[in-house]
């Protein structure tokens, strides 16, 4: 079944400077990659997604990549604030009704 | 807009008991995810129903059980509970596009 592999587990980062989340998936038959949000106690949130047939996403200060060559998919954050302090998950999914296979996510500490 | 919404938001059980987690998902979506998340764990999938049909089926114990009804709202039936149960119980929902959106979630705590 699909795995996939999320790096780091752990990510501080200046306020003001990016932040880049890296994942791979290992089933190519992939379509489509979320990417969610969740503090502390509360809701995975979605932030942002791509599909396979798109290599970047933009969305205010969130991209995200995708090389479904190399089966990699990257979360990028500029301008970091103090409410992007979170866990962040990046996700794959097989096709529409399949189930969320998630990393296993990434903290995210913002530093004033 | 209409979120998922889930109940109870809290729950305390005792070990040996039942209980019934509800979700209602967003106005027109047809899927029916189930997801469980132990601390600092990711979400687990548990189960999934596509127009009140049983769909996938992930990790959900034996002890477990779910359906959809014909409103397309969920509930989970958590039976024998064990202390390895408390977590935190997402529902989430699909409609025609691929995205999940989660509802708020339940916590369930097992004593």
């Amino acid at each position: 079944g699909e795995n996939v592999e999320q790096h780091p587990s752990t990510l501080s980062v200046q306020e003001g400077d990016s932040a880049v989340i890296k994942c791979t998936y290992s089933d190519s038959a992939s379509n489509y990659f979320p990417w969610y949000k969740q503090e502390l106690g509360k809701r995975p949130q979605l932030i942002i997604d791509i599909r396979s047939n798109v290599g970047e996403k933009k969305d205010q200060r969130i991209a995200v990549t995708l090389n479904k060559t190399a089966k990699h998919f990257s979360l990028h954050i500029t301008e970091t604030q103090p409410e992007d302090s979170a866990v962040y998950f990046c996700a794959a999914i097989l096709n529409r009704d399949d189930k969320i296979i998630f990393g296993k996510g990434t903290r995210l500490h913002i530093l004033p | 807009a209409a979120g998922v919404i889930q109940s109870p938001r809290h729950l305390i059980k005792e070990k040996r008991e039942t209980a019934t987690l509800k979700c209602y998902p967003i106005p027109r979506h047809d899927t029916v995810y189930w997801y469980q998340q132990g601390p600092g764990q990711d979400p687990q999938f548990l189960i999934s129903f596509y127009e009140k049909m049983q769909s996938d089926k992930g990790s959900i114990p034996d002890r477990f059980s779910a359906q959809q009804f014909s409103d397309y709202h969920s509930e989970l039936n958590m039976s024998s509970l064990e202390l390895g149960d408390s977590a935190l119980y997402f529902c989430a929902s699909s409609g025609l596009g691929m995205a999940q959106y989660f509802g708020p979630g339940t916590r369930l705590l097992v004593l």
